[in-house]
């Protein structure tokens, strides 16, 4: 099992409320991301970061911002939700210095719904 | 930009038996990455197999192979002795050589292994 946390596994919230989903990694890899996942299953990076202080929009457009202060932190955070938000979100690190493996390392994924 | 499509939503087996996973791809790279990931029920999405792109030989990892055909981008996953275990979602994914783990999934196949 690889050692990378996402809290909570489950939230039901309602539309207009903050939310920030946690993600920790004890791994000490540099570079970290979101992967927004759809009912139909399908991943679409949201964001990424390369190490601290590193912050980068993935390849969907997403209304979360995240931040990277800590090497093993990187929180996810929904400022007003909306019931269009309600998804699975996974996050993931891989290593940084050559890094070129592609492998990714999950968390076990927080589901989001937004009544 | 690559795209990625595994045209087989859904797939069961029996267990014990043979079962393949199709995936093709789009690039114009020469030099890249291909994976296929696990994704279990409620649990973590690992890493199953890793084939580079400039390497002729099919990859291996126990029950699990690839048949890699560069020409046709063709990238499909051959599962020997099914076991129940193996229920799960099948993600294929490519990385450009060099992209810093920056991997684009397919849409997934669900596998369900029947006693």
């Amino acid at each position: 099992e690889a050692d990378i946390y996402q809290t909570p596994r489950y939230l039901v919230i309602g539309t207009g409320k903050k939310i920030t989903l946690e993600c920790s990694q004890t791994m000490g890899h540099d570079k970290m991301y979101w992967y927004q996942q759809d009912p139909g299953m399908e991943l679409h990076l949201i964001h990424y970061s390369y190490g601290v202080n590193s912050t980068e929009k993935g390849d969907l457009s997403s209304e979360s911002t995240v931040s990277r202060i800590r090497t093993e932190h990187f929180p996810l955070t929904l400022e007003s939700a909306r019931p269009s938000h309600t998804s699975q979100y996974l996050c993931a690190s891989s290593e940084g210095t050559g890094g070129n493996t592609g492998e990714l390392f999950f968390g076990e994924g927080s589901r989001l719904t937004v009544l | 930009a690559q795209t990625v499509t595994q045209s087989q939503p859904e797939m069961s087996v029996q267990e014990a038996e043979t079962v393949t996973l199709s995936c093709t791809y789009d690039t114009s790279e020469n030099n890249y990455y291909l994976f296929w990931y696990k994704q279990p029920p409620s649990r973590q999405m690992i890493l199953v197999i890793r084939q580079e792109a400039y390497k002729q030989q099919n990859a291996t990892e126990n029950r699990f192979s690839v048949n890699f055909q560069k020409a046709a981008k063709s990238f499909s996953l051959k599962i020997s002795d099914s076991q129940l275990g193996d229920t799960a979602m099948y993600f294929c994914a490519f990385m450009r050589n060099n992209a810093g783990n920056m991997l684009t999934f397919g849409g997934g196949t669900r596998l369900m292994v029947k006693p």
